[in-house]
C-alpha cells in the first residue's frame, strides 16, 4: 500500500516550457487535491476533484489545468511555465464522509 | 471567509521542555480542527483532529482542545524530543463543503535542540 505518490520529486523548467505532474492514490478515495506551498504562505488549493471525470478550481486556479481521467490518478498541468509558479506541489486525497486528508511527499518545481 | 492564524515562527525549544504552539481560526458554523505535521522532505501527515467543541484530539503526546468560545485549537506537548523537530500546520474543514475545502494556517517550524 504505497498511499499517496507523485512524480515527478524535482524539475527545473525555463519559463515558457509545459510540463504535467502525476498523483496516484491507492486508496480508493473519491476525494483528491492539488495544493501549492510557499514559504510563509501555507497550503493553497490549486484545484480538486471530488470523482473520476470532475475537477473544480480551488483558491489559486489560474496558470494550471487538471484532469481526472481514472479514480486513482489526479494530474496537474502547467501549459506556459512561468518563474511565479516556482514551488513545492502536494497531491492529497481522502476518502469520502471522511474529512482527513492524506499527502504525497511533494514535488519540487523550479521555473527559471 | 474562512481562516487560521498561527503563532509564528520559529520556535526552537530544548529537549524535555513544554510546548504550546497558537492555533486560532475564523469560520462560520462549526468546522472540524485538524494539525497536520510535516517533517523535513516529506508531506504533511494528520497529527490529530476534533470534530466538535470541548472535544480533544490527541496523538503521540500531542494534545489540542477545540475551545469554541475563544476559536482557537491550541496545540501542546508536555515534553517534547528532538525527533518532534518538524513544521506543524493547523487546519480546518469548511462546516459546508468538508472534504472539498480545506483552509491551512502558514504553519510553525519547531526545532528541539538536544
Amino acid at each position: 500500500n504505497a498511499g499517496v505518490t507523485q512524480t515527478p520529486k524535482f524539475r527545473v523548467l525555463k519559463t515558457g516550457q509545459s510540463m504535467t505532474l502525476l498523483c496516484a492514490q491507492d486508496m480508493n478515495h473519491e476525494y483528491m487535491y492539488w495544493y501549492r506551498q510557499d514559504p510563509g504562505m501555507g497550503l493553497r488549493l490549486i484545484h480538486y476533484s471530488v470523482g473520476e471525470g470532475t475537477t473544480a478550481k480551488g483558491e489559486v486556479p489560474d496558470g494550471y489545468n487538471v484532469s481526472r481521467l481514472k479514480k486513482q490518478n489526479f494530474l496537474l498541468g502547467l501549459e506556459s511555465a512561468a518563474p511565479s509558479q516556482t514551488s513545492v506541489y502536494f497531491c492529497a486525497s481522502s476518502p469520502l464522509l471522511r474529512n482527513e486528508q492524506f499527502f504525497g511527499p511533494g514535488t519540487r518545481l523550479t521555473v527559471l | 471567509g474562512n481562516s487560521v492564524t498561527q503563532m509564528e515562527g520559529p520556535v526552537t525549544l530544548s529537549e524535555e521542555a513544554f510546548l504550546t504552539i497558537n492555533c486560532t481560526y475564523t469560520a462560520t458554523g462549526y468546522p472540524s480542527l485538524f494539525w497536520y505535521v510535516q517533517y523535513p522532505g516529506e508531506g504533511l501527515q494528520l497529527l490529530l483532529k476534533a470534530t466538535k467543541a470541548d472535544d480533544k484530539g490527541s496523538n503521540k503526546g500531542f494534545e489540542a482542545t477545540y475551545r469554541k468560545e475563544t476559536t482557537s485549537f491550541h496545540l501542546e506537548k508536555g515534553s517534547v524530543q528532538v525527533s518532534d523537530s518538524a513544521v506543524y500546520f493547523c487546519a480546518l474543514s469548511d462546516p459546508y463543503f468538508g472534504n472539498e475545502k480545506l483552509t491551512f494556517g502558514t504553519g510553525t517550524r519547531l526545532t528541539i535542540i538536544p
